[in-house]
């Protein structure tokens, strides 16, 4: 099955400063990867997601690249602010509505 | 519309009981994942059900169980609980039209004493 990395496992961040969190995934089939933010206590939400056809996207400060031939994919956060602080989590599917996720990141910034 | 909704939101019961747990998806959405959420294992995909049948299925013993009703309404089951099921459950549901994005309830906390 999908076997998906994601590396930091933390990160910390000067308020204004960027964040990059970076996830490797290992079947080739993988063509839908999303990508959400669990704030403590609360459930994950959904922040952007990137489908194979497509080698970046952003959504304000918010980026995704993938690239497909290496199997890897990042989010790119630029001028943090506190409320960024949260576990993001990035997902790979195959298709169907089976997600496999991430181990997280726990992002800080620091004001 | 309204979001996901899962009840109850915390549940507390005892080893060797079973448990069942609800999940209305957003209005038109007719697929429902469920997953499982531990400190130790992260996020784990359980099953999902579109149209009243089980679609895909994760690695979990047979004690997990599952079903959706015409509504589109879904249930987990767990019987014969252990120390071990303790954790935050999930839902998700999403439009069945191959688009992908799901949308995840509040959960529901079990705790296995």
């Amino acid at each position: 099955g999908e076997n998906v990395e994601q590396h930091p496992s933390t990160l910390s961040v000067q308020e204004g400063d960027s964040a990059v969190i970076k996830c490797t995934y290992s079947d080739s089939a993988s063509n839908y990867f999303p990508w959400y933010k669990q704030e403590l206590g609360k459930r994950p939400q959904l922040i952007i997601d990137i489908r194979s056809n497509v080698g970046e996207k952003k959504d304000q400060r918010i980026a995704v690249t993938l690239n497909k031939t290496a199997k890897h994919f990042s989010l790119h956060i630029t001028e943090t602010q506190p409320e960024d602080s949260a576990v993001y989590f990035c997902a790979a599917s195959t298709g169907a509505n089976n997600l496999f996720f991430g181990t997280g990141t726990r992002l800080t910034v620091i004001p | 519309k309204a979001g996901v909704t899962q009840t109850p939101r915390y549940l507390i019961k005892t080893r060797g009981q079973q448990v069942t747990l609800s999940c209305s998806p957003i209005s038109g959405h007719r697929s429902v994942s469920w997953y499982q959420q531990t400190p130790g294992q992260g996020l784990q995909f359980l099953f999902e059900y579109f149209s009243e049948t089980q679609r895909n299925k994760g690695n979990f013993p047979g004690r997990f169980s599952g079903r959706q009703f015409s509504n589109s309404r879904s249930e987990m089951n767990v019987s014969t609980l252990e120390l071990g099921d303790s954790a935050l459950y999930l839902c998700a549901s999403s439009l069945p039209s191959g688009k992908n994005e799901q949308y995840f309830g509040p959960g529901t906390r079990l705790t296995v004493t």
